[in-house]
């Protein structure tokens, strides 16, 4: 299968700082990202979302940047809390293949109390 | 919200037996059905994508005959780990497209060792 990259970097933030995440993704046709967090021991959740089409989109306290130009997404959590502790990943979709998903490597997010 | 039910949630098999896992979509219908595996401290690797009524599609590098992956109904996918080793111990994963929301639905994962 495909993945990008094989390093699971760490990010650790204090508890009420801004986190930001970031990720590079590997094919140009990609057409939809996808930002995922992943607790120990359980499947990835859906965090948001993005079409290539934008290059910003706000949920609650999460924001997605994508930039095409240099195939760079970020992810940045507003007032990081400790349940924010889990890896996140990022993901691309696009039309070819069957519209599969493939994830990028991964940060574990460490939030300080 | 659309949720997936996968089981077991860990398993413990001797070295040569075959494993089932389920994955269930328990309040829509999922035609198309994406197993993953995952290493310790490693990303998401896609293994194949499950088609309800037709032949799963593998990745390159996946063993279609030792991964058997059926979709027999469009609420149910499986994967058989067959002849197992200890190297195939990992988490395993499925995930269908979610419905009322972004991105895809995952199960919560199978712990698969295998002694």
């Amino acid at each position: 299968g495909e993945s990008v990259g094989l390093h699971l970097p760490t990010l650790s933030v204090q508890e009420g700082d801004n986190s930001i995440i970031n990720c590079a993704y590997s094919n140009s046709a990609s057409d939809y990202f996808i930002w995922y967090k992943q607790e120990s021991g359980k499947g990835p959740q859906f965090i948001i979302d993005i079409r290539s089409n934008m290059d910003k989109r706000q949920g609650q306290r999460v924001t997605v940047l994508l930039n095409k130009t240099v195939k760079h997404l970020s992810l940045q959590i507003a007032a990081t809390q400790p349940g924010d502790s889990a890896v996140y990943f990022c993901a691309e979709n696009s039309g070819t293949g069957g519209f599969k998903t493939i994830f990028g490597a991964g940060t574990r997010l460490f939030v300080k109390a | 919200g659309a949720v997936v039910s996968q089981h077991p949630s860990w398993v413990i098999c001797k070295s040569g037996t075959s494993v089932k896992i389920e994955c269930r979509s328990l309040d829509f219908q999922a035609t198309t059905m994406f197993w993953y595996r995952q290493f310790p401290k490693q990303s998401l690797m896609l293994m194949a994508t499950s088609n309800e009524g037709s032949k799963a599609t593998y990745e390159q590098g996946v063993e279609k005959d030792k991964f058997l992956i059926n979709h027999a109904s469009l609420t149910l996918s499986t994967l058989t780990v067959t002849s197992a080793h200890p190297e195939d111990s990992s988490f395993y994963i499925c995930s269908a497209p979610a419905t009322g929301q972004g991105g895809y639905t995952f199960g919560s994962g199978t712990r698969l060792t295998v002694v």
